[in-house]
């Protein structure tokens, strides 16, 4: 089973900040938290990733929370093109480490 | 080159058919990846390759038969596939993953495959 949990959608005005939350409570120590934005029929995209302390890039920035159950994804400035299903991803172990995805989040960016 | 290369982009096939899916990467990558993603529904897991050995197989009917001849070529084998195997293909690569070393997966586009 995927060990994140996401809204199932979100809209955002164009020009505005998105902010995707996930949560994860049964985070492991070591565990990296993973952001992936999958725009219609293609594969998914790596957009950011951290462990404890917040990150950014130049797509977007990461905000995990100090007991690291939770974490947001911020969009400072949402386009059209960031219009997409946001996957939150934190890998799951049965023998061997893997990515399972949960639902994600559809972000529909409004004009 | 930092791609995961995928072909064909498109295949249609007849249940009697045996085709076959390629996917290709040049980042020295030791681990890769077979995902199956329905309409609008997240992707699913269905094989690992790691060190080009089977480590994991997500109870995928035989019908899909996973290969991984060199380390940087996955391919996926299909024979007598049903219509509700129609779905897009990903496949994804990264460094092998163990305690404390997560490196994030590479994905490539993907093949959309239907079944006639």
């Amino acid at each position: 089973d995927a060990k994140t949990t996401q809204p199932t959608s979100m809209d955002c005005a164009e020009g505005r900040a998105a902010n995707l939350p996930c949560n994860h409570s049964t985070i492991s120590g070591n565990e990296y938290v993973y952001w992936y934005r999958q725009i219609h029929s293609q594969g998914p995209q790596y957009i950011i990733h951290g462990l404890k302390n917040n990150e950014t890039n130049e797509m977007a920035s990461l905000i995990i929370t100090e007991d690291r159950k939770s974490s947001t994804l911020i969009l400072p400035h949402a386009t059209l093109r960031d219009t997409a299903v946001y996957y939150c991803i934190v890998r799951a172990f049965s023998g061997t480490y893997k990515y399972i995805f949960g639902t994600g989040t559809r972000l529909k960016v409004l004009a | 080159d930092t791609e995961v290369t995928q072909t064909p982009k498109h295949l249609v096939m007849g249940m009697t058919n045996k085709k076959s899916l390629k996917c290709e990467q040049h980042m020295g990558h030791r681990a890769m990846y077979w995902y199956k993603q329905k309409a609008k529904k997240p992707p699913e897991l269905m094989f690992v390759y790691s060190y080009e050995k089977l480590s994991i197989n997500e109870s995928v009917p035989s019908r899909f038969s996973p290969e991984c001849p060199n380390s940087s070529l996955l391919n996926l084998h299909l024979h007598a596939l049903q219509p509700e195997d129609s779905a897009l293909y990903l496949c994804a690569s990264s460094q092998p993953q163990g305690r404390g070393r997560d490196y994030g997966y590479t994905f490539g586009s993907g093949t959309r495959l239907t079944v006639v």
